[in-house]
């Protein structure tokens, strides 16, 4: 079973500051790693998707990577504004499942 | 496309009473999945299909039970309502590894 874990729980950034998200999961045969945006009373909405075949993958502001020999993703956001304030959550299959296993995550807030 | 929809958008239940949340995607993807999400938590799974006519058990599916009859269609059914089931519920679909998530229904029994 993979067990997904995201710490810190929450985070305070002044506007302009660079933000890393930390994502850790057990099972490194991960087949893949998504990341999450929850605004409050939403639903989520896919940010970025890595296979494992790849190491990182972009979006405008946004950068994700894979590690999977030491259980880490990290989601990076450059030069944050307070739009970007929302819940992070990172979510993995098994190797071959597509049944996710997510973690609580982060709760961002960017101070204007 | 409006991609997977959900309703209702809230509900109060009182304990032991019944009712069917429902969760529609028009992108045609296979595979469709109930969530609970409890304050602080990761999301659960709940049940699942890879298709019509085939579901299957998540992490948490005492209490409720699924119907896949179209591939448009994922109902989840809560027959005998408990507070422990106070949550918010997502749907979402897949056709290979990324997922699509609906709104969100958040039900309240008391």
């Amino acid at each position: 079973k993979q067990e997904v874990t995201q710490i810190p729980a929450a985070l305070s950034v002044p506007e302009g500051e660079n933000l890393v998200l930390n994502c850790s999961f057990t099972d490194s045969a991960i087949y893949n790693l998504q990341w999450f945006r929850q605004d409050p009373g939403k639903g989520l909405t896919s940010l970025l998707l890595i296979q494992s075949s790849q190491r990182e993958q972009t979006s405008g502001r946004l950068n994700a990577s894979l590690d999977k020999s030491s259980g880490r993703s990290t989601l990076y956001i450059a030069a944050s504004q307070p739009g970007d304030s929302a819940t992070y959550l990172c979510a993995g299959p098994r190797s071959n499942d597509y049944k996710l296993s997510f973690g609580a995550g982060t709760t961002v807030t960017v101070r204007a | 496309n409006a991609g997977v929809t959900q309703t209702p958008k809230f509900r109060i239940l009182k304990i032991g009473q019944s009712m069917t949340l429902q969760c529609t995607q028009d992108m045609n993807h296979n595979y469709m999945y109930w969530y609970r999400q409890d304050p602080g938590m990761g999301l659960k799974l709940i049940y699942y299909s890879v298709g019509a006519g085939i579901t299957d058990k998540g992490e948490v599916p005492n209490g409720y039970n699924v119907s896949r009859s179209t591939t448009e269609d994922f109902p989840l059914r809560l027959e005998l309502a408990a507070p422990s089931q106070t949550s918010v519920y997502f749907c979402a679909s897949s056709y290979g590894y990324e997922q699509y998530f609906g709104p969100g229904t958040r039900l309240t029994v008391t």
